[in-house]
Order: structure tokens, then C-alpha cells, then sequence
């Protein structure tokens, strides 16, 4: 499954709020209702975290300003009120089949 | 505390071989699937491999299959990932990831560890 995300580069300024887009080439709907999506950030220097999985559940620690949607092959991540704690690479990733495949990342920059 | 850590990456020629080993702590191993992410320098994330909770399945990505093979000690509370006949395309961070859910749940990908660096270099 192809996973395709925009923009590749975001520049946001704090308490602005903003939006990724991914694209998935086939549904990721599974037979039992859930969508098999899930977004995770990589800050600078560290390893990626866990954001967002089945579309839209929040991991622990996430704040509700972070919030995911989409339909079953375009998906988004919206963060509002944008901190310089966002600063970071965030990428989608489809759980539906393996082999798992992930976008191709975009950078969010703080203005 | 639940932890994973990874050991193992190296600096080793093309054609060789390597394991990487990653150590769990402070979870039940067995009720968990894991997998190995990598990403090359300056690159994004690439998915290497998946083994289910109870062992019954192993998955890899297209551009290690074949060559790399996912395993696991119980008594170790260790992971492996053997790589076979390396090239220099290999040359990444390989992180280690758990699943959040137990057995068959899934709530994504939410424990991972600070990764292990191999490069690959004649």
C-alpha cells in the first residue's frame, strides 16, 4: 500500500492551528469498521512516537488539541494551537497489511 | 516502567552479517507483537519486519526479505532481527517497536526504543 502525504514541509505559527494530509492508493478499512491509521511524530534527535492509531484514538499523553480523521484512504492530522513542542516530522503509517508502510514524512517548522 | 532497548549495530563491510538485539523490561513479553523501523541518514521511516505476540507470524518489508529474519527469546525477554548479506542500502538507525495492544488488539505502535545505528561501508 502506497502512503502519500502533504505537504512535505509546513511552516506554522504558534497558536495557529495545522493540517496534514495522507493519501492512501487502497482502503484501509477493515471487515471490522476500523480504519488502519495511524500517525506518529519524530522530534529532533529522538525516536518517533506514537500520536494518533485507528484514524482517530489518541495515544496516552496526547493532548486534544491533536486529532485525527479521514475516510477510508484520505486521512488527516489537525493540531491546533500549535506549540514549539510540535516542532518534529510527522509521518502516517497503514496497519492494515504488511508489509507496513509509511509516508514520506513532513516537517513541521515553527515560525 | 516498560522499556526497550536496542544493542548490536556495527560497522561491518557489504556481503556481511549482523544481529541486532533488543531487551525488554517492566511488560509481560509475551503478550506483545514487535517490529524493527529503520531509517537511513537524512531519510524517513522504512518498516523492516513484524512478529505476532505468539510467534505464529513473521512479516518483512520487500528490500530485506529474504535476508533479514525476526526472532525472539522468552527467556531473554529479547527480540532479534539477523541480517544476512548486508549492502550499503542497509546502513540506518534500526529502532525497535512494540505494540501497544496485547495479543490481537491493536491501538498502533507505542513503545519504542532510542534505536541502533549499523552502516554498512567497504
Amino acid at each position: 500500500i502506497l502512503m502519500t502525504q502533504s505537504p512535505l514541509s509546513l511552516t506554522v505559527t504558534p497558536g495557529e492551528s495545522a493540517s496534514i494530509s495522507c493519501t492512501s492508493n487502497q482502503s484501509l478499512l477493515h471487515k471490522n469498521g476500523h480504519k488502519y491509521l495511524d500517525w506518529y511524530l519524530q522530534k529532533p534527535g529522538q525516536s518517533p512516537q506514537l500520536l494518533i492509531f485507528l484514524t482517530f484514538s489518541r495515544a496516552s499523553g496526547v493532548p486534544d488539541r491533536i486529532s485525527g480523521s479521514g475516510s477510508g484512504t484520505d486521512f488527516t492530522l489537525e493540531i491546533n494551537e500549535v506549540e514549539a513542542e510540535d516542532v518534529g516530522v510527522y509521518y502516517c503509517m497503514q496497519a492494515l497489511q504488511t508489509p507496513r508502510t509509511f509516508g514520506q514524512g513532513t516537517k513541521l517548522h515553527i515560525k | 516502567h516498560v522499556k526497550v532497548v536496542e544493542s548490536g549495530g556495527d560497522v561491518i563491510q557489504p556481503g556481511g552479517s549482523l544481529r541486532l538485539s533488543c531487551v525488554t523490561s517492566g511488560f509481560n513479553f509475551t503478550n506483545y507483537g514487535m517490529h524493527w523501523v529503520r531509517q537511513a541518514p537524512g531519510r524517513g521511516l522504512e518498516w523492516v519486519a513484524v512478529i505476532s505476540y505468539d510467534e505464529k507470524d513473521r512479516k518483512y518489508g520487500d528490500s530485506v526479505k529474504g535476508r533479514f529474519t525476526i526472532s525472539r527469546d522468552t527467556s531473554k525477554n529479547a527480540w532479534y532481527l539477523q541480517m544476512n548479506n548486508l549492502t550499503e542500502e542497509d546502513t540506518a538507525v534500526y529502532y525497535c517497536a512494540r505494540n501497544t495492544g496485547k495479543n490481537r488488539e491493536y491501538f498502533g505502535v507505542g513503545v519504542w526504543g532510542q534505536g541502533t545505528t549499523v552502516v554498512v561501508s567497504s
